[in-house]
């Protein structure tokens, strides 16, 4: 166990709808990076979220946005779903120095979202 | 942007013995950090091993080493004495030492290990 949780565990939601996912971090851990893991693929990087505000961003579109709180949890909120979003949806903690690069990542178990 | 190839989608090995998974990455950079990560069926993605690019020596775990070849940009897994508890999908990974916050994996390996 990597001290990092995600809820929900499972997700279904209807094509258009909005859908808010939640991540606790590990203690002692300052930064949040989301992963989207399709069917049979790697972990594709969604966004990095470092003292409250997003610090990365990889290849998804606006209606993917996310937040992190003071106490470095955080949410992915995904608006107007699509089908090509069902997917397991990961949480991955850090630590990172001020100015410096990320260090190792742990991962959350993970929210699976299907979308009909 | 950095790619990373894992060649293999499915690999298996006998209870005991040896396995090695390969994995290659694409980057014009000099300096940066490779990782391998296992994903039980449970999901939890686990970090099974590090290695920093400016390190010549190849990383070891326990059972788990790797064998680093930075100018051939290539970076596989080797797992000892295999055990049932291995099976899982084994991702590569890999992250620029500067500023950059992003991991790149790569599609996977399943391992079967089988009694």
């Amino acid at each position: 166990e990597t001290g990092v949780t995600q809820s929900p565990t499972h997700l279904i939601k209807t094509r258009g709808q909005q859908v808010t996912l939640r991540c606790s971090s590990q203690s002692g851990h300052n930064t949040v990076s989301w992963y989207q893991q399709a069917l049979g693929q790697g972990p594709q990087f969604i966004f990095q979220y470092y003292r409250e505000e997003e610090n990365g961003r990889g290849n998804f579109p606006p209606r993917f946005s996310g937040l992190q709180f003071p106490n470095y949890s955080s949410e992915l909120n995904v608006n107007a779903l699509e089908l090509d979003d069902s997917a397991l949806y990961l949480c991955a903690s850090s630590t990172r120095l001020a100015g410096g690069p990320t260090d190792t990542q742990y991962f959350g178990p993970g929210t699976r979202l299907t979308v009909l | 942007a950095q790619t990373v190839t894992q060649s293999q989608p499915e690999m298996s090995v006998q209870e005991a013995e040896t396995v090695t998974l390969s994995c290659t990455y694409d980057t014009s950079e000099s300096d940066y950090y490779l990782f391998w990560y296992k994903q039980p069926p449970s999901r939890q993605m686990i970090l099974v091993i590090r290695q920093e690019a400016y390190k010549q020596q190849n990383a070891t775990e326990n059972r788990f080493s790797v064998n680093f070849q930075k100018a051939a940009k290539s970076f596989s897994l080797k797992i000892s004495d295999s055990q049932l508890g291995d099976a899982a999908m084994y991702f590569c990974a890999y992250r620029s030492a500067g500023t950059g916050n992003q991991f790149y994996f790569g599609t996977g390996t399943s391992l079967t290990v089988i009694p």
